[in-house]
């Protein structure tokens, strides 16, 4: 089944980098966007970014742009999320989901499908 | 624009039914996709596209889409449909996607 497995939780203190990883099995890697979506505590889901499925383009939301690099090793079917000049109110959870789209009568949709088990980063001094 | 606009709590009593509205320029133009979320669980998709079902989501939840606006409708709302709803979808330039606010729902 298809299924996608993170990195442990992390802890950094403000300023430090972040890696977390999402390893995928049970499809063809290559034919699929990834997208990172993040959920800070009690509050909702945020869009990050995607990568494309040979890894050479990204996509990411304004306000992480200069701070956030996704990347993939096709070789092992992985993604990785970078954030850099961590901070406080980057302590969430980070999620993983594989991108699927198609159309209907015209209009395109895309979904997330499946997500990683998410990935808690810590940011504290 | 670059905004998916949801209602922050909705509540229906047991067994009727309930809607939770997405609204967005882009939703004239890209279907929206729904996801569940329960507390300290990953979110689950339980619609997409043109009002389609994953494996598994019961028949009792449905979508449709009119205008900018983006909806799921649980007919016969039952006490394990309590949760976050999200709507997902693409902003007008198709380049950066996003979610709504997200919406509690609560079965009374």
């Amino acid at each position: 089944q298809v299924q996608l497995v993170q990195s442990g939780a992390e802890v950094k203190k403000p300023g430090a980098s972040v890696k977390v990883s999402c390893k995928s099995s049970g499809y063809t890697f290559t034919k699929h966007y990834m997208h990172w979506v993040r959920q800070a505590p009690g509050q909702g889901l945020e869009w990050m970014g995607l990568v494309n499925p040979t890894g050479d383009n990204s996509r990411y939301a304004q306000r992480f742009l200069g701070r956030v690099t996704m990347t993939r090793d096709t070789s092992t079917s992985t993604d990785y999320l970078e954030l850099s000049s961590l901070r406080s109110e980057d302590t969430a959870v980070y999620y993983c989901a594989r991108d699927q789209s198609s159309t209907w009568t015209g209009k395109m949709g895309w979904w997330c499908d499946p997500w990683g088990q998410g990935t808690l980063v810590t940011v504290t001094s | 624009s670059s905004e998916l606009t949801q209602d922050p709590a909705v509540s229906v009593a047991l067994g009727q039914t309930v809607r939770v509205t997405c609204q967005g320029d882009s939703l004239r133009t890209y279907y929206a996709s729904w996801y569940q979320q329960k507390p300290r669980q990953v979110p689950v998709l339980v619609i997409y596209g043109k009002d389609k079902r994953p494996s598994g989501i019961p028949d009792r939840f449905s979508g449709s889409s009119s205008g900018n606006t983006a909806s799921l409708t649980i007919t016969g709302a039952q006490a394990e449909d309590e949760g976050d709803y999200y709507c997902f979808s693409g902003d007008t330039s198709g380049n950066i996607w996003l979610f709504g606010g997200g919406t509690k729902l609560t079965v009374l």
